[in-house]
């Protein structure tokens, strides 16, 4: 068991592009989240996953945004037509619905759109 | 709507300082309170978690205490050391199914040889 991975570590891309981020959380944890943090903030909530389904998004995910979780094993993050203000470190964690309260955190994707 | 303020935002202290970081929030309906650790560029680290039938959590030289009536909780930390400087994240559970985290901004933490 290696932790929750995430992937790519680094993304620059150029604004009005598309970008995607996948998530692998510990093995047969059936919760997965994603946060987002920007520069000297806190991380903020965007959605979760139980398994597969998608039980709830967050404001903050507009419809440029959209995350799946096929299988209820890893999950993507996707982001259409970029914007600056995109520009974030994107959090995975994950748990185990018996012990919620026991979220696991990726190291991240940390994106930057010029 | 809960919010969860941090003070104060940046702290440098000498190495051997015992310290407090302070933490607000301002909806009592919460499951528990968590402080993390974050490296610059890096993920997060889980610290302590107090439910919020508890008072205080201690692991090592960290204890954090919980008072939730007044929504506010304190980590403190005694005997700081370099490898302590770090951005320590408090976050409260909101007493809903989805078991998210709400998080403040974050105290970033120097500590001087």
């Amino acid at each position: 068991d290696t932790g929750v991975s995430q992937d790519p570590r680094h993304k620059i891309t150029k604004r009005g592009q598309n970008v995607t981020f996948r998530c692998d959380p510990i093995s047969e944890h059936n919760r997965l989240y994603w946060y987002r943090q920007t520069l000297g903030q806190g991380p903020e909530f965007l959605t979760y996953f139980q398994n597969e389904a998608q039980l709830e998004k967050s404001r903050l995910l507009s419809d440029r945004f959209s995350a799946e979780r096929p299988k209820g094993s890893f999950s993507t993050l996707e982001i259409q037509r970029t914007e600056q203000g995109d520009s974030a470190m994107y959090l995975c964690a994950s748990s185990l619905w018996t012990a919620p309260y026991e979220q696991y955190f990726g190291p991240g994707t940390r994106l930057t759109v010029t | 709507k809960q919010e969860v303020t941090q003070i104060p935002a940046a702290l440098s202290v000498p190495e051997g300082e015992n310290l407090v970081l302070n933490c607000s929030f301002t909806d009592s309906a919460i499951y528990n309170l968590q402080w993390f650790r974050q490296d610059p560029g890096k993920g997060l680290t889980s610290l302590l978690l107090i439910q919020s039938s508890q008072r205080e959590q201690t692991s090592g030289r960290l204890n954090a205490s919980l008072d939730k009536s007044s929504g506010r909780s304190t980590l403190y930390i005694a005997a700081s050391q370099p490898g302590d400087s770090a951005t320590y994240l408090c976050a409260v559970r909101r007493m809903d199914s989805s078991y998210k985290l709400i998080f403040g901004s974050g105290t970033r933490l120097l500590v001087r040889p």
